[in-house]
């Protein structure tokens, strides 16, 4: 079956600008994560989603952070007024519910470039 | 909060030889741990993961971890590498009390040089 999607690949944009990552989780996973991965770092763990409630959203760098989940399926992770410091590969996971013993399954990823 | 170390950034290795990627992590609490891999232009997917039971876990593409509970570590063997896994490695911990979140490491470059 598909795996998780996610667009665009790349995004290059101005800072100041807003943006809007989508995600497409596994059909019938009901948990989907966001991640940060910057150059060097580590995957920082962002928010997630279960079901369509976001219980959690102390992971969000700043408050021009948000994110949601509609329908239980796609999620949109939006920057407003980008930074430079934003740029990043973001990821998404999904797995088949909230909990710490479950596989998590990626997309490939949308780098994000704020010029 | 956890925190997820991978002491070594890169590992350059030849083929056929064995490797070892070290992880260690922070919490003395019950955790989960997980090694995923990154080829690459491609998402992660997991190798390895320790839930319980036998402290040497046995994953895909023939490599396996070991949970050592008193040095707090999960590291991640070969007995020999093939060109194809050169990718990079993450290792991952989650609280099994708390399912919400995993703690990733910065990741192990592994080059397997011909």
């Amino acid at each position: 079956g598909a795996g998780v999607s996610q667009s665009p690949s790349n995004k290059v944009t101005e800072k100041g600008k807003d943006v809007e990552l989508r995600c497409d989780p596994i059909s019938g996973h009901t948990a989907l994560y966001w991640y940060r991965q910057s150059l060097g770092q580590g995957l920082e763990f962002l928010i997630y989603f279960q079901g369509n409630s976001a219980p959690d959203k102390s992971g969000l760098p700043s408050d021009r952070f948000s994110a949601e989940r509609t329908g239980g399926s796609v999620s949109t992770l939006t920057i407003q007024r980008t930074q430079q410091e934003d740029s990043a590969v973001y990821l998404c996971a999904s797995s088949f519910e909230v909990n710490a013993y479950n596989e998590q399954f990626f997309g490939p990823g949308t780098r994000l470039t704020v010029l | 909060a956890q925190s997820v170390t991978q002491l070594d950034s890169q590992v350059p290795v030849f083929e056929e030889a064995p490797v070892e990627l070290r992880c260690n992590y922070s919490s003395s609490v019950s955790v989960y741990l997980f090694w995923y891999v990154q080829y690459p232009n491609q998402g992660l997917q997991l190798l390895l993961k320790y839930l319980s039971g036998s402290t040497l876990v046995k994953g895909i593409n023939g490599f396996e971890a070991e949970f050592n509970k008193s040095q707090t570590s999960f590291h991640l063997r070969k007995p020999s590498v093939h060109i194809s896994d050169t990718a990079e490695y993450f290792c991952a911990v989650s609280d099994t009390f708390a399912g919400n979140q995993f703690y990733f490491g910065t990741g192990t470059s592994l080059t397997v040089i011909p």
